[in-house]
């Protein structure tokens, strides 16, 4: 079984610019969460999709970042525009449902570098 | 609201010492799941075990053991015989069963096993 996939692997930028980051999840998944893992630190969750509707964005900067799961499959993170505070790796995960007893399987995650 | 320590930054053993990583967490909720995720150098991370509130039950899986205390909200993880590809990031992570899959993650151990 193909496991959740991420692209880019890396990116460098310039702050203020605007990066776009994608994630296709495992098939079957209908759950889809994004974190940014700051060096040294857990995985702290930015927004959850259940399907293509949006769970919990709670912990995520609106001014700035924006995600989207239009067809309930495959999901979009931006950034616009960057600050060097974002620097950190994007992980993307996803799992069979919602349901809290249900692990999350990660993908290898995006490292954006601000500069 | 949901909370995890793992108060251990940093360990460091040599090959075949056996070695337990440390997890507090905190939570209003009767229901709720305890996980573990390994995260390697390549960065994906990776489920190892879960638990329920409802289960103490001690699980033993190869080197691994996992010992779930709820009298000192506790979830600690214990390496035996530890070996040099165990190296990686721990991290210990809790759901609460009223929070839609929402997991908090604790800050990870990083465990180096020296040969």
């Amino acid at each position: 079984e193909a496991g959740v996939a991420q692209s880019p692997r890396y990116k460098i930028i310039e702050k203020r610019q605007s990066v776009a980051f994608w994630c296709n999840p495992i098939s079957g998944h209908a759950t889809l969460y994004w974190y940014q893992q700051i060096l040294g630190q857990g995985p702290k969750l930015l927004i959850q999709f259940q399907n293509n509707g949006v769970v919990d964005d709670s912990q995520l900067p609106k001014d700035r970042f924006s995600a989207e799961r239009l067809k309930g499959v495959d999901s979009t993170l931006k950034i616009q525009p960057a600050k060097l505070e974002d620097s950190a790796v994007y992980l993307c995960a996803s799992s069979f449902s919602a349901d809290s007893s249900y692990e999350q399987y990660f993908g290898p995650g995006t490292r954006l570098t601000v500069t | 609201a949901q909370k995890v320590t793992q108060a251990q930054t940093e360990i460091s053993v040599v090959e075949k010492e056996d070695v337990t990583l440390d997890c507090v967490y905190e939570t209003r909720d009767t229901t709720y799941y305890l996980f573990w995720y390994k995260q390697p150098p390549s960065g994906e991370l990776v489920f190892l075990i879960r638990r329920n509130s409802f289960d103490e039950q001690n699980e033993i899986s190869g080197r691994y053991s996992w010992n779930f205390q709820k009298s000192t909200s506790s979830f600690n993880f214990t390496i035996t015989a530890s070996q040099v590809v165990d190296s990686a990031v721990y991290f210990c992570a809790l759901s609460e069963g009223t929070n839609a899959g929402k997991s908090t993650f604790g800050d990870g151990t990083t465990l180096t096993v020296k040969p």
